[in-house]
C-alpha cells in the first residue's frame, strides 16, 4: 500500500489564482481530513469527510472547498488564493474516525505571493 | 471541548527515558488520549492512545492518572531520531454524529547526544 499520497509537493501561487490539492489513499478508509500547518504552529483542521459524498467544516474552512466523490480521493480546492493561505497542507485518513489512529500524507507546501 | 496543556519544549539525553507530560483536566469520561509526533517537515505520526489504563507498544508507553486529568508519554530509550514535536490530543466531544480532532501546539523534544 502507498498509504496517503499528496500532490503536488510544492506550489507557488499568485494572489487571486486557484488550485486543487490532491489527496488519495489506498487503505479503504472512510474518514479523511485536511489540515494546514503554519510555520511554528500546530495543525488546524480545515475540512473532513466521513465517507463518499459527506463532508463537513473544521476549524478554519474559509477560503477552501472540498468534495468526496470516491472513498479514495479527497481534493482540497483553493479559490482566490490569498497570502494568508501560505502554509503546509496535510491530508490524513482514518479507518473509523478519530477514535483510531490517523495516517498522514507527506504534505504540500504552498506559497501565495 | 476538552483542551490539553503541554510544555512548549523539553530536552532529553540520548539513551535516557523521555517523559512528556500533558494536562487535560476537562476531559470527559468517554474521551481518549492520543499521542502523535511530527518530525521536521514530515507528516504527523501516530504513537499511542488510551482511555483509562496504561498502554504500551513498540514505540512508547502511555501513563494516564487515575482521575484522567493528566497523562505522560514515555519514550524508554530516546534516540536522536526521536527529536520531534509531540502532540497530546483529546478527542473532541461530538457536535454531530461526526468526529473531529484538534491539534494543539505540542512539545518540541530535543534529544541531545
Amino acid at each position: 500500500n502507498a498509504g496517503v499520497t499528496q500532490t503536488p509537493k510544492f506550489r507557488i501561487l499568485k494572489i487571486g489564482q486557484s488550485m486543487t490539492l490532491q489527496c488519495a489513499q489506498d487503505m479503504n478508509h472512510n474518514y479523511m481530513y485536511w489540515y494546514r500547518q503554519d510555520p511554528g504552529m500546530g495543525l488546524k483542521l480545515i475540512y473532513y469527510s466521513v465517507g463518499a459524498g459527506i463532508t463537513d467544516k473544521g476549524e478554519v474552512p474559509n477560503g477552501y472547498n472540498v468534495s468526496r466523490s470516491t472513498t479514495e480521493d479527497f481534493p482540497l480546492r483553493l479559490e482566490l488564493a490569498a497570502p494568508s493561505q501560505t502554509s503546509v497542507y496535510f491530508c490524513a485518513s482514518s479507518p473509523r474516525g478519530v477514535s483510531y489512529e490517523q495516517y498522514f500524507g507527506p504534505g504540500t507546501r504552498l506559497t501565495v505571493t | 471541548d476538552a483542551k490539553t496543556t503541554q510544555p512548549p519544549s523539553m530536552d532529553c539525553a540520548e539513551g535516557r527515558a523521555a517523559n512528556l507530560p500533558c494536562n487535560h483536566s476537562t476531559i470527559s469520561g468517554n474521551e481518549y488520549v492520543y499521542w502523535y509526533r511530527q518530525i521536521h517537515s514530515q507528516g504527523p505520526q501516530y504513537i499511542i492512545h488510551g482511555l483509562k489504563n496504561n498502554e504500551t507498544n513498540e514505540m512508547a508507553s502511555l501513563i494516564i492518572t487515575e482521575d484522567r486529568k493528566s497523562s505522560t508519554l514515555i519514550l524508554p530509550h530516546a534516540t536522536l531520531r526521536d527529536t520531534a514535536v509531540y502532540y497530546c490530543i483529546v478527542r473532541v466531544p461530538l457536535k454531530t454524529s461526526y468526529d473531529k480532532v484538534i491539534f494543539g501546539p505540542g512539545t518540541s523534544l530535543s534529544v541531545i547526544p
